[in-house]
């Protein structure tokens, strides 16, 4: 079947390197942010989230940063492997009413 | 395994047929969601569930219809299926303080 990454904006990394995918949210409101990844063929996987009282949050080789100022959102992935090839959501939900909305995606190619 | 599970995992259906999708959830999640996803288009979330029995619109509601009886289960139908309606769906559901779990999508063509 035609890939999820198809026609996304792709960021391509060297094996090795660090990423920096970046995402701006819509709603100030918003108070809860999630990363997820998605390989083809497969359900979205979560990666890490941060509330709107943090700034950063660090986890496994990966960190999120949150902008609320201008109201944007990054996943930093250090030391990129090949296995961190994937589309990347950002998404937002926003606690007044809990709906949970995803941004576009974003292709991460990992180059050898 | 604890988790959310979709039902079926494919269909194809005939324009003007009817169908329901079915989410399942053993998490006692209180808010559940229901996505489509197509090429280049990222999640786009239909309806939602913020508790058993209420249901509200999300960005792209137009052609389908929730229920949420049980807080476990929250369905998606189909009443006149269209080819636009070609997609593969995503279920979520979320508990405050936790992270979002999906399930592994129902790819539904539409003929």
């Amino acid at each position: 079947g035609e890939s999820v990454g198809l026609h996304l904006p792709t960021l391509s990394v060297q094996e090795g390197d660090n990423s920096i995918i970046n995402c701006a949210y819509s709603n100030s409101a918003s108070d809860y942010f999630i990363w997820y990844k998605q390989e083809s063929g497969k359900g979205p996987q979560f990666i890490i989230d941060i509330r709107s009282n943090m700034d950063k949050r660090q986890g496994q080789r990966v960190t999120v940063l949150l902008n609320k100022t201008v109201k944007h959102l990054s996943l930093q992935i250090a030391a990129t492997q090949p296995g961190d090839s994937a589309v990347y959501f950002c998404a937002e939900r926003t606690g007044a009413n809990s709906k949970l909305t995803f941004g576009k995606g974003i292709t991460l190619s990992v180059r050898p | 395994n604890a988790g959310v599970t979709q039902t079926p995992k494919f269909r194809v259906l005939k324009t003007g047929q009817s169908m329901t999708l079915l989410c399942a959830q053993d998490m006692n999640h209180e808010y559940m969601y229901w996505y489509r996803q197509d090429p280049g288009m990222g999640l786009r979330l239909i309806h939602y569930s913020v508790g058993e029995g209420t249901t509200a619109k999300g960005e792209v509601p137009d052609g389908y219809n929730v229920s949420r009886l049980k807080k476990q289960n929250f369905l998606l139908g189909l009443e006149s299926a269209a080819p636009s309606q070609t997609s593969v769906y995503f279920c979520a559901s979320l508990e405050d303080g936790q992270r979002a779990f999906f399930g592994q999508g129902t790819r539904l063509t539409v003929v």
